[in-house]
């Protein structure tokens, strides 16, 4: 089975772009997340899905970040307008279930100039 | 202010050496540990998990858990450079991937 695919793996963004980040997850996964790493904060969560249906939106990141998933097999992230302190790694998983291990994908590198 | 703290931040052991990992919760509705290792530019993978209180083993690595304190530790006897990694230690209520909250990491080195 192939693992959770991330795509680009790279993205370098002017501030104020729009820029749209993939990800599939683990083929028959209900549950997907979305994740932004950085050193200083460490994983923070952006956005989670059950069966498609938005669960948790992570509240401070609700203005210019929106996460969909419009079917079982693909899901994106948009940040509307980029800015300069965006830049970090987004990192999408993947679960079977609720109390289960998460997969990762090998993430996407944003910088904002 | 973080919910997950580990320690210490970064950990240098020589080869064949014990590394150990600390991590705690100030969440007390936390019941389930997780640890994850991200090799540098790779993905998180998950290492091992504890939910109940007591020791695991699996190979090289062992966790503790105290319910009590909130408190896990990871263990890697013999330690290989392959080792070298950030370990991340993820706590939740009930075992939900939905609550889970990472905490920052700890930054292992084995130097040969």
């Amino acid at each position: 089975d192939a693992g959770v695919t991330q795509t680009p793996r790279h993205e370098v963004a002017e501030k104020g772009q729009t820029i749209i980040l993939k990800c599939e997850p683990v083929s028959g996964h209900n549950d997907l997340f979305w994740y932004r790493q950085t050193k200083i904060q460490g994983l923070e969560l952006l956005s989670y899905f059950r069966s498609k249906s938005l669960m948790e939106d992570g509240g401070a990141f609700k203005d210019r970040f929106k996460a969909e998933m419009l079917n079982s097999s693909f899901s994106t992230l948009k940040i509307q307008p980029t800015e300069p302190k965006d830049s970090a790694v987004y990192l999408c998983a993947s679960s079977s279930g609720t109390v289960n291990t998460l997969y990762f994908g090998a993430g996407t590198r944003l910088s904002v100039l | 202010q973080q919910k997950v703290q580990q320690s210490p931040e970064s950990l240098i052991v020589p080869e064949g050496g014990m590394a150990s990992l600390n991590c705690t919760s100030s969440d007390r509705n936390v019941d389930y540990f997780w640890w994850y290792r991200q090799h540098s530019g790779k993905s998180p993978k998950m290492l091992m998990s504890i939910f109940s209180n007591g020791e695991k083993e699996e190979g090289r690595f062992t966790v503790h858990l105290n319910k009590a304190s909130l408190h896990t530790s990871l263990h890697i006897r013999d330690s290989q450079p392959s080792d070298s990694a950030l370990y991340l230690c993820a706590a939740s209520r009930g075992g939900s991937n939905a609550k889970l909250t990472f905490g920052k990491g700890t930054k292992l080195s084995v130097k040969s």
